[in-house]
């Protein structure tokens, strides 16, 4: 069965502070990763995913994720977090084509 | 490419009343889906299809019903809408691949149901 778990439903941050989105999974399979970001009143949007290549991945605007079986996480961080980052994350995980979302993070960033 | 597409962005109903939500993609894509988002609960999925003519329930089937008569095209329905089905709906598209590891879904902007 597959499952994901966010750790966080609410992140503040800084403007040009770290950003640390945390999310676990549970997967019978080797799995595919996602984060996906919405922004208010919009759709989802990919920002990365992680298919059994490199276990570090780079997405869009900055973010990236590391995957650790070990620990079966999959955090997402930025270095520097800026005032367009305000979004609600989704971790996701799939195998096939069954889609599994976590509940999401909620990120606020503080001017 | 559009990409997904949605309509209506916004609909209110009156409870009983009944409506059709429409799903559009120009990508090609085999599996569509439809998802629910509520407040604190994430993305639920209600319907999907892995091709035209078929459909399948997902986790919050009831109370809708979907068809897939064309390729492109996934309708999601309420027969009789209640309170409860006020909520953001989600329709999703992805792609097959040889690789079934490297699929993503690609999203529609979303309709705002609300029912009175």
């Amino acid at each position: 069965a597959q499952s994901v778990t966010q750790l966080d439903s609410h992140v503040s941050v800084s403007e040009g502070t770290p950003v640390l989105l945390r999310c676990n999974y549970s997967s019978s399979y080797s799995p595919s990763l996602f984060w996906y970001v919405q922004h208010p009143n919009k759709g989802l949007q990919l920002l990365l995913k992680y298919t059994s290549a490199a276990t570090l991945v780079k997405g869009i605007n900055g973010f990236e994720a590391e995957f650790k079986k070990s620990e079966t996480s999959f955090h997402l961080t930025k270095p520097s977090a800026h005032m367009s980052d305000a979004a609600e994350y989704f971790c996701v995980v799939s195998h096939g084509n069954q889609f599994y979302f976590g509940t999401g993070t909620s990120l606020t960033v503080i001017p | 490419n559009a990409g997904v597409t949605q309509t209506p962005k916004f609909r209110v109903l009156k409870t009983g009343q009944s409506m059709t939500l429409l799903c559009a993609q120009d990508m090609n894509h085999e599996y569509m889906y439809w998802y629910r988002q509520d407040p604190g609960m994430g993305l639920r999925l209600i319907h999907y299809s892995v091709g035209e003519g078929t459909t399948a329930k997902g986790e919050v089937p009831d109370g809708y019903n979907v068809s897939r008569l064309k390729k492109q095209n996934f309708l999601l329905g309420l027969e009789s809408a209640a309170p409860s089905q006020t909520s953001v709906y989600f329709c999703a598209s992805s792609y097959v691949s040889g690789l079934a590891l490297d699929n993503e879904q690609f999203f529609g902007p979303g309709t705002r149901l609300t029912v009175l």
